[in-house]
């Protein structure tokens, strides 16, 4: 069935560095998709969302690329800080809002 | 800054009762939705609810399960005879408009546990 999921489980990353979170999807109609963090003990939290009329979205710190060619998504946080340690889903945000398996980012101080 | 409110953090329960889950939704929202994540696993959608009933429904979403809205601002999820299964992490969410392209905004979740 359709389904969207994540490559890597865990990505460790040094405290100011550029990190790369990727995502596949495997239904071509989807438009519409976000990325959501979630902290320990706490709900999925918006970060940013992106259409499929667009191929990048930048917020602060955070870009979302879009590849309709190959359905993937990447989001990129830039100068990587140790709040940014967190569990990362990308979401296909259609009629269900239908969460990847997550990526756990990891900050080294 | 408005916030989606859930009670209890924690619910502990004996397999086979009925447990009660509450959730406060932002007050100008008028979508509501439920979602389960077993520990380590993604987030799974359950239902969504607007104007008292509901909406949209995934295959999780079984006889077992029964929602409700007391009042005009909770919002309860009811699992009666709970199976060990049923452990997880449940978050209530809230939009302003049920349209895919408005955020949906979660709660902090109650973590249940069935013994």
């Amino acid at each position: 069935g359709e389904s969207v999921g994540l490559h890597l489980p865990t990505l460790s990353v040094q405290e100011g560095d550029n990190s790369i979170i990727n995502c596949a999807y495997s239904n071509s109609a989807s438009d519409y998709f976000i990325w959501y963090k979630q902290e320990s003990g706490k709900g999925p939290q918006f970060i940013i969302d992106i259409r499929s009329n667009m191929d990048k979205r930048q917020g602060q710190r955070v870009t979302v690329l879009l590849n309709k060619t190959v359905k993937h998504l990447s989001l990129q946080i830039a100068a990587t800080q140790p709040g940014d340690s967190a569990v990362y889903f990308c979401a296909d945000a259609g009629n269900m809002l239908t969460f990847g398996g997550g990526t756990r980012l990891m900050v080294k101080p | 800054e408005p916030e989606v409110t859930q009670t209890p953090s924690h619910q502990v329960t004996q397999m086979g009762q009925e447990v009660i889950l509450r959730c406060v939704p932002i007050s100008n929202h008028l979508y509501f939705y439920w979602y389960r994540q077993i520990l380590g696993q993604k987030v799974e959608f359950l239902f969504s609810f607007y104007n008292n009933e509901i909406s949209e429904k995934s295959e999780i979403f079984d006889d077992q399960f029964s929602v409700e809205r007391p009042d005009g601002s909770n919002f309860t999820l009811k699992i009666r005879s709970t199976k060990l299964e049923d452990s997880a992490m449940y978050f209530c969410a809230s939009s302003q408009q049920g349209s895919s392209y408005n955020e949906q905004f979660f709660g902090p979740g109650t973590r249940l546990t069935v013994l």
